[in-house]
């Protein structure tokens, strides 16, 4: 079964830092790409950052990019986002996210989430 | 960035009945338009790919349809559990992939 457990979320400051956590199991990770998706909430779905397989390509959404960093560790079968320079606006529930293999930008499974809350 | 535009922002509707949900794309996406099915507390499932394909385990009465810019989800006859937000994303043009902004169909 494939499991996605993101963890890392909570409440911090404007300006501050978080780093959002995603093990994975169920699969081999490393030949998946994967995603982070967050959802405002009551709202909508929006995507945040692309990780190739092999971490050579990875894409941001222009809100995140310059503050927001995706990365992986194959070995760990886990997925990071670093979180800097954190805006009341990126307060969402973050979402984990696998790529059907060898699609681009179809999510074929989704963690949980985890929410982050940006407030003073 | 394609944007993408889902009709209505609700569906009221009784079990049995059907529903018919729209999506539009600001430029064509041919037919890599992805349909995904949210309930409360629980993250997005995936319903359908490249705008008519069911994914694995997805019940016959989910009907994607379209391409181009002008999209449709089908569900032939609903049942109690398919009442939900319903959200269209495109992968033809990315990044950025893109999301619509949901349709909710409610029990009537």
């Amino acid at each position: 079964e494939v499991q996605l457990v993101e963890s890392g979320g909570g409440l911090v400051q404007p300006g501050g830092s978080l780093r959002l956590s995603c093990p994975a199991s169920g699969f081999t990770f490393s030949t998946y790409s994967m995603n982070w998706v967050r959802q405002t909430p009551g709202k909508g779905l929006e995507w945040v950052s692309y990780i190739s397989s092999s971490s050579s390509i990875i894409y941001y959404a222009d809100s995140v990019k310059g503050r927001f960093t995706t990365s992986r560790d194959n070995a760990k079968n886990s997925l990071y986002l670093q979180m800097n320079s954190l805006r009341a606006e990126d307060t969402a529930v973050y979402y984990c996210a696998r790529n059907f293999l060898g699609s681009g930008g179809m999510i074929d499974y989704w963690g949980q989430g985890t929410l982050v809350t940006v407030s003073s | 960035e394609i944007v993408l535009t889902q009709s209505p922002a609700t569906l009221s509707l009784s079990p049995g009945e059907r529903a018919t949900l729209s999506c539009r794309a600001s430029q064509s996406v041919s037919t890599y338009l992805v349909w995904y099915q949210q309930k409360p507390g629980q993250a997005p499932r995936l319903l359908i790919y490249d705008a008519s394909n069911r994914a694995t385990g997805i019940p016959a009465r989910f009907i994607g349809s379209g391409s181009g810019t002008d999209f449709t989800l089908t569900i032939s006859s609903l049942e109690p559990e398919d009442f939900a937000v319903y959200y269209c994303q495109q992968r033809s043009n990315w990044p950025p992939l893109t999301f619509g902004g949901g349709t909710k169909v409610e029990i009537k």
